[in-house]
């Protein structure tokens, strides 16, 4: 099985430009997750989706950030317009719900993104 | 609020010495505790989770509820247990894991 894929693996891109982030999760895994992880730091929940439907998207910078989960399955991550404080890497993590509790989460290989 | 901290950026010990990786964590309820590992050039992958109690490649970490602790120990490290460990903490109110900052481990021959 291939696990989490992510897509780019890195990314360059000047400031105020746009750029987005693909995110496959394991088959079957109805729990998706979007973290950033800047250098030094441990990984940091952006936004948390079941299914569809974002249930957890506090720590989302909204003004800039948007993500997206149409079908339930793949997942979008999106900045615009990226400032230089936005290199980092974003992790994308997957996880079945199970009764009582949520399963282990599967990391995808992060997107590593720079902001020149 | 929930955090989790791992008062050492960098720890350094040579093959076959015991090794013991902090973390602390700061929650009301009752957590769960994980310690995950990312070795050089891999994806983040869970090493093991309290709730567990299980051994994985001869670590094992203990929950304190007294002194509000998760440390993960190995008796004798080996030159493959080099990489980063993250301790991270999920609450009782939903799925969200708080991380550490994370430990480099580097085991020397």
């Amino acid at each position: 099985e291939a696990g989490v894929v992510q897509s780019p693996r890195y990314k360059i891109i000047e400031k105020k430009q746009p750029v987005a982030f693909w995110c496959n999760p394991i088959s079957g895994h109805n729990t998706l997750y979007w973290y950033l992880q800047n250098l030094g730091q441990g990984p940091e929940l952006l936004i948390r989706y079941e299914n569809e439907e974002a249930v957890d998207d506090s720590q989302l910078p909204k003004d800039r950030f948007s993500a997206e989960r149409l079908k339930g399955v793949d997942s979008t991550l999106k900045i615009q317009p990226a400032e230089l404080g936005d290199s980092a890497v974003y992790l994308c993590a997957s996880s079945k719900t199970l009764a009582g509790g949520l399963d282990t989460q599967y990391f995808g290989p992060g997107t590593r993104l720079t902001v020149l | 609020a929930q955090r989790v901290t791992q008062p050492e950026k960098l720890l350094s010990v040579f093959k076959g010495a015991p090794v013991e990786l902090k973390c602390n964590y700061s929650y009301s309820g009752s957590p769960e505790l994980f310690w995950y590992v990312q070795y050089s050039r891999q994806r983040l992958q869970l090493l093991l989770r309290h709730i567990s109690r299980e051994s994985i490649k001869g670590f094992t970490a203990d929950l304190n509820k007294g002194e509000t602790s998760f440390h993960l120990k190995k008796p004798f490290a080996q030159e493959e247990d080099s990489a980063m460990y993250y301790c991270a903490l999920r609450g009782t109110s939903g799925s969200r894991l708080t991380f550490g900052e994370g430990t480099q481990l580097t085991v020397n021959p």
